[in-house]
């Protein structure tokens, strides 16, 4: 069974609009994160986000903000007031506490399209 | 400040041929971490280290291995290169799990070909 879920293979978005990615995982382990990563056509991976299972208010990073639902198990990112630099691979992807390492396991990745 | 390096940036490889990807980091940060990504695949963890002189198998560890002789250094080998081994390999460094926040941060990829 997919750990991370991302059904959106590609959106598209107006300029200035905001946008939603979504994002679906399943644990069973209590104590897990959630993260957001960017990957513009340059190819490296970019840190945006992250979501603690455990953290009360969902995470904003400037006009990056998580729409944390934990009884859904949805992690979904909104980008507000998108720009063309936005146009990108957007990651969702999950630690979970396993042994003595915290492994990330990542989704297959939304391709965001930013038009004016 | 450098964060994550990796060498080489691209690389084509002949069937059966060895290479050794190195991975570099300058944060004091206690894991590494080799991915690869493939395409509508998402990143898949191959091997990792939790510290110098320590390492582990991820999810697609047959073929690869790996060595962590300095704190800062990780290095991915191919001892004999594959046509499925062509793919874009990231490397990664964590500062220690059991905090909050154990973000990953990532370098620019190594694109390996192999013919």
């Amino acid at each position: 069974a997919q750990k991370i879920t991302q059904t959106q293979p590609g959106m598209f978005v107006q300029e200035k609009e905001a946008v939603t990615l979504d994002c679906t995982y399943d644990t069973s382990d209590p104590s897990y994160g959630l993260f957001w990563y960017k990957q513009p056509s340059s190819g490296e991976m970019i840190f945006l986000i992250y979501q603690g299972s455990y953290d009360q208010q969902n995470a904003t990073e400037g006009r990056y903000s998580l729409n944390f639902q934990k009884a859904r198990k949805s992690a979904n990112l909104v980008i507000s007031a998108s720009q063309l630099g936005d146009s990108a691979m957007y990651f969702c992807a999950m630690r979970e506490n396993t042994g003595t390492a915290s492994k990330l396991t990542f989704g297959t990745g939304t391709r965001l399209q930013v038009t004016l | 400040n450098a964060g994550v390096t990796q060498t080489p940036k691209f690389r084509v490889l002949k069937t059966g041929q060895s290479m050794t990807l190195l991975c570099a980091q300058d944060m004091n940060h206690e894991y590494m971490y080799w991915y690869r990504q493939d395409p509508g695949m998402g990143l898949r963890l191959i091997h990792y280290s939790v510290g110098e002189g320590t390492t582990a198998k991820g999810e697609v560890p047959d073929g690869y291995n790996v060595s962590r002789l300095k704190k800062q250094n990780f290095l991915l080998g191919l001892e004999s290169a594959a046509p499925s081994q062509t793919s874009v390999y990231f490397c990664a460094s964590s500062k220690r799990p059991g905090r909050s926040t154990d973000t990953q941060y990532f370098g620019p990829g190594t694109r390996l070909t192999v013919l």
